[in-house]
């Protein structure tokens, strides 16, 4: 079974409007991590938004929050106020393990265009 | 400053030749990481260096030999690869092996093998 699974290839926005890319995860740790990251063509993972499995609010770092509902499983990213250098790849992860170490596991990714 | 650099940027390499991708960050980071991404693909676990100590393989090929010679530095030796092995090889690090530890990824080595 997939552990990080992100139902949506690919997604049009317009810009200036806001947009939801959806995460789904699947673990029976208590502790855990979720990340989003963005790839542009250019190919660098950027780093946008962590939410731990322990906290209590949403995170949020600019035009960027994560709706985390814990019992649903889900992490979705909200992009606010599209702009056209947000189109690129955009991958939900989650980190999850033991003391000994955790491993970051990668869904498959969804494709944002933004359209002028 | 999250700065990870690699070097080269792009790499084509012959199947008999012996090449090396390198990688770099400066933030003190402990932990160090080699992934594999194919195209339209998400990126593939390949090793984990924590504390310069091999601490994960993840049933990688032997023609790839990973290589920290010091907590600032992470080498991934290449030798012998096939066609398949092309791919998006990407660097990345992280404060320690945590739950909530980010991982900082370098922009990549695209390889070609011939």
């Amino acid at each position: 079974a997939q552990k990080i699974t992100q139902t949506q290839p690919g997604m049009f926005v317009q810009e200036k409007e806001a947009v939801t890319l959806d995460c789904t995860y699947d673990t029976s740790d208590q502790s855990y991590g979720l990340f989003w990251y963005k790839q542009p063509s250019s190919g660098e993972m950027i780093f946008l938004i962590y939410q731990g499995s322990y906290d209590e609010q949403n995170a949020t770092e600019g035009r960027y929050s994560l709706n985390f509902q814990k019992a649903r499983k889900s992490a979705n990213l909200v992009i606010s106020a599209s702009q056209l250098g947000d189109s690129a790849m955009y991958f939900c992860a989650m980190r999850e393990g033991n003391t000994g170490g955790f491993k970051t596991i990668f869904g498959a990714g969804t494709r944002l265009f933004v359209k002028a | 400053d999250t700065e990870v650099t690699q070097t080269p940027k792009h790499l084509v390499m012959g199947m008999t030749n012996k090449k090396s991708l390198k990688c770099e960050q400066h933030m003190g980071h402990r932990a160090m990481y080699w992934y594999k991404q194919k195209a339209k693909k998400p990126p593939e676990l390949m090793f984990v260096y924590s504390y310069e100590k091999l601490s994960i393989n993840e049933s990688v090929p032997s023609r790839f030999s990973p290589e920290c010679p010091n907590s600032s530095l992470l080498n991934l030796h290449l030798h012998a690869l096939q066609p398949e092995d092309s791919a998006l090889y990407l660097c990345a690090s992280s404060p320690r092996t945590g739950r909530a530890d980010t991982q900082y990824f370098g922009p990549g080595t695209r390889l070609t093998v011939l």
